[in-house]
C-alpha cells in the first residue's frame, strides 16, 4: 500500500498568513494527488485534484503543486473560513486509495 | 446540483449486520464509480470500498474484505454498503462519495460527499 505522510500535523496561523502543507507519498504517484478540507462535523470538500487543478468554486488562494512523491498545498492568504483540517489523498494505485493523516490549521 | 444522502446508520451490537444506503441526485449516476469512505471518531479518513459504473468491479480495503459488500442499483440512483460481522473497530461516520471522472476504474478522486451516517458498534 502507498503511505501518505503530511507535515506538519498542525499549524498555528493568523488571518492573512501564507500557509504551506506538504504531503509525501511512499512511492511515485504521478500527479494523482488530491487535497481536501474538512471542518468539524462536516464532510470533506475537494479543493485540488491532479496535484494542481483547482476544483470548481474553490477560491484561488488555494493552490497545489508537485508530482511523483512530493506535493504541496498552499493557502496564499489565510481567511477565517480556512481554519480546518486538510487531507491529501493518493488516487493512483488501485487500490487501496489512501489519505494522509491530516493537518489541522488553527489560530 | 449533486446531492448524496446516506442513511441506515445506528447502534449495533458486535457481530451483527447493517445496511447503509446512499441516494444520489443531480448527475448521471450510472456514469460514475462510487465509493464509501469512513472516519472513526477523532481520526482521519479511510477509503473502504469502490464499485464501478456497472457494478461488476468491486474493491475493498483489507479490513473490510470478506465482511462488507458494496452494491448499486442504477435504476434507483443508489449505492449500498452491507456491513457484516461488525466490531468496535468499525465504529465511524460512513460517507459515500462520487468519483470526479466518469467511467474511471483505476483511479480515485472523491469529488462530492454525502453528509455521512454514523455507525456505532457497541454492546
Amino acid at each position: 500500500d502507498i503511505q501518505m505522510t503530511q507535515s506538519p500535523s498542525s499549524v498555528s496561523a493568523s488571518v492573512g498568513d501564507r500557509v504551506t502543507i506538504t504531503c509525501r507519498a511512499s512511492q511515485g504517484i504521478g500527479t494523482w494527488l488530491a487535497w481536501y478540507q474538512q471542518k468539524p462535523g462536516k464532510a470533506p470538500k475537494l479543493l485540488i485534484y491532479s496535484a494542481s487543478r483547482l476544483q470548481s468554486g474553490v477560491p484561488s488562494r488555494f493552490s497545489g503543486s508537485g508530482s511523483g512523491t512530493d506535493f504541496i498545498l498552499t493557502i496564499s492568504s489565510l481567511q477565517s473560513e480556512d481554519f480546518a483540517t486538510y487531507y491529501c489523498q493518493q488516487g493512483d494505485s488501485f487500490p487501496p486509495w489512501t489519505f494522509g493523516q491530516g493537518t489541522k490549521v488553527e489560530i | 446540483q449533486v446531492h448524496l444522502v446516506e442513511s441506515g446508520g445506528g447502534v449495533v451490537q458486535p457481530g451483527r449486520s447493517l445496511r447503509l444506503s446512499c441516494e444520489a441526485s443531480g448527475f448521471s449516476f450510472s456514469n460514475y464509480a462510487m465509493h464509501w469512505v469512513r472516519q472513526a471518531p477523532g481520526k482521519g479518513l479511510e477509503w473502504v470500498a469502490f464499485i464501478s459504473t456497472d457494478g461488476n468491479n468491486k474493491k475493498y480495503v483489507d479490513s473490510a474484505r470478506g465482511r462488507f459488500t458494496i452494491s448499486r442499483d442504477n435504476s434507483k440512483n443508489t449505492v449500498y454498503l452491507h456491513l457484516n460481522s461488525l466490531t468496535s473497530e468499525d465504529t465511524a461516520v460512513y460517507y459515500c462519495a462520487k468519483d470526479r471522472f466518469p467511467h474511471t476504474d483505476y483511479n480515485a478522486v472523491f469529488e462530492h460527499w454525502g453528509q455521512g451516517t454514523l455507525v456505532t458498534v457497541s454492546s
